[in-house]
């Protein structure tokens, strides 16, 4: 199946500071990228929806100055958590849409973060 | 709208016993639908998909789910647990007229020796 990577898998970073999370679809080409936030024993909530050359579309309730996403490339999508604070220490996970209708979608490895 | 429902958030069995999580949909129009599996600290790994063929459809590592319309199930199976099907599984549905997906709370699943 197509292969979805995520880098990086864990970011211990200091209050304040902005830490990147980049996700990249390494053998197809992925028009549309989905960010999603797990809490622990949860589900995925999703974030936004990242379509390449175009501005991402978030979910209601996400801050789209604090979660900063960009897709440059049809192969590239990422997540930017601004001036991040301890609450938005959790698991990020990308998942890029799969060719044809049915939909399957391909996730990332997701990437731990945890704000000190 | 559409949703998705997990029923049990734990389940328990032993080693060898048959595995059944249970899903149930609600989407106005036909669905596609997935279940995909999370190992500790991992993304997720499609274990199988229903896309209005077969009503029964197999996936990896021996699990099988079966579309039940008059139900609205998608109950995923397995003969036989292994240690290794310890796990936290998704259900989800997607229809391309909304182009999102909506992922159930999740099942854990733990496997006893």
């Amino acid at each position: 199946g197509a292969v979805v990577s995520q880098h990086p898998s864990r970011v211990i970073c200091k209050s304040g500071t902005s830490v990147k999370i980049e996700c990249r679809s390494l053998d197809f080409q992925a028009t549309t990228m989905f960010w999603y936030r797990q809490f622990p024993k949860q589900s995925l909530m999703l974030m936004a929806t990242s379509n390449e050359g175009s501005k991402a579309t978030y979910e209601q309730g996400v801050e789209k100055d604090k979660f900063l996403i960009n897709h440059a490339s049809l192969t590239l999508s990422t997540l930017t958590v601004t001036s991040a604070h301890p609450e938005d220490s959790s698991f990020y996970i990308c998942s890029a849409q799969g060719q044809g209708n049915t939909g399957e979608l391909f996730f990332g490895e997701g990437s731990r973060l945890t704000v000190l | 709208a559409q949703s998705v429902t997990q029923l049990g958030s734990h389940v328990s069995v032993s080693e060898g016993a048959l595995v059944l999580l249970r899903c149930n949909y609600s989407s106005s129009v036909p669905p596609y639908l997935f279940w995909y599996v999370q190992y500790p600290n991992q993304g997720l790994q499609l274990l199988l998909k229903y896309t209005s063929a077969a009503t029964l459809v197999k996936g990896i590592n021996g699990f099988e789910a079966e579309f039940k319309k008059s139900e609205t199930s998608f109950h995923l199976t397995k003969p036989s647990a292994h240690m290794s099907d310890a796990a936290e599984y998704f259900c989800a549905v997607y229809t391309s007229g909304t182009y999102k997906y909506i992922f159930g709370t999740g099942t854990r699943l733990k496997v006893l020796a």
